[in-house]
């Protein structure tokens, strides 16, 4: 009964290098969606996908590129790390309104 | 242009005595509301929730109020305990949205600290 997986759980980057977030879910779920949060700033939506092969913009996608290639994955992708993208970063999925959220991603940005 | 508001960055109350967390939103097209509960290291988790069309929902300690004309919702904890410890996000979603397929507007939370 896993759920929403995150992958990895922390990390560090240089600026500019580039990486991926890895985001797995088994309930079988159309929609997730990649989520930042920032102390004073609550969850913010960056990128999200209502079905395998789709995905569209959120409120804050600047810097950030996303692919659904499988309906159960959905990877978020920093090309050129900058300090601002040091996050907290958070993968959900859901059926309808009531989002099952993954444990985060900690990426900080030196 | 923050949709969803919750002016409390924190509350401070004593165990056992009731909890009242507010929310309010600008967008007058939201028709959906969720709170969602929070742990250090933890993803958020959904707690409940509320259609436009009710004015309350409740689940066990927990009562959601909505009050459509002062676009604001408030979530009720009785007793409080220290569990209930946690910052909680308060959640909306638009009539076009169709069940929250486009994304959750969130709030930035409220820290909320049950003292024994």
């Amino acid at each position: 009964n896993a759920g929403v997986t995150q992958t990895p759980k922390f990390r560090v980057l240089k600026t500019g290098q580039s990486m991926t977030l890895l985001c797995a879910q088994d309930m079988n779920h159309e929609y997730m969606y990649w989520y930042r949060q920032d102390p004073g700033m609550g969850l913010r939506l960056i990128h999200y996908s209502v079905g395998e092969g789709t995905t569209a913009k959120g409120e804050v996608p600047d810097g950030y590129n996303v692919s659904r290639l499988k309906k159960q994955n959905f990877l978020l992708g920093l090309e050129s790390a900058a300090p601002s993208q040091t996050s907290v970063y958070f993968c959900a999925s859901s059926k309808t309104y009531g989002y099952t959220f993954g444990s985060g991603t900690r990426l900080t940005v030196v | 242009d923050q949709q969803v508001k919750q002016n409390s960055p924190s509350l401070s109350v004593q165990e056992g005595r009731i909890s009242i967390l507010n929310c309010d939103y600008t967008n007058s097209m939201f028709d959906y509301f969720l709170w969602y509960k929070k742990y250090p290291a933890e993803g958020p988790t959904f707690l409940i929730s509320i259609s436009s069309i009710k004015d309350k929902n409740e689940d066990g300690r927990f009562t959601v109020f909505l009050n459509k004309s002062a676009k604001h919702l408030s979530l009720h904890i009785v007793p409080s305990q220290p569990g209930d410890s946690a910052v909680y996000f308060c959640a909306a979603s638009a009539i076009y949205s169709g069940g929250g397929a486009d994304g959750l507007t969130f709030g930035k939370g409220t820290h909320l600290i049950i003292q024994p």
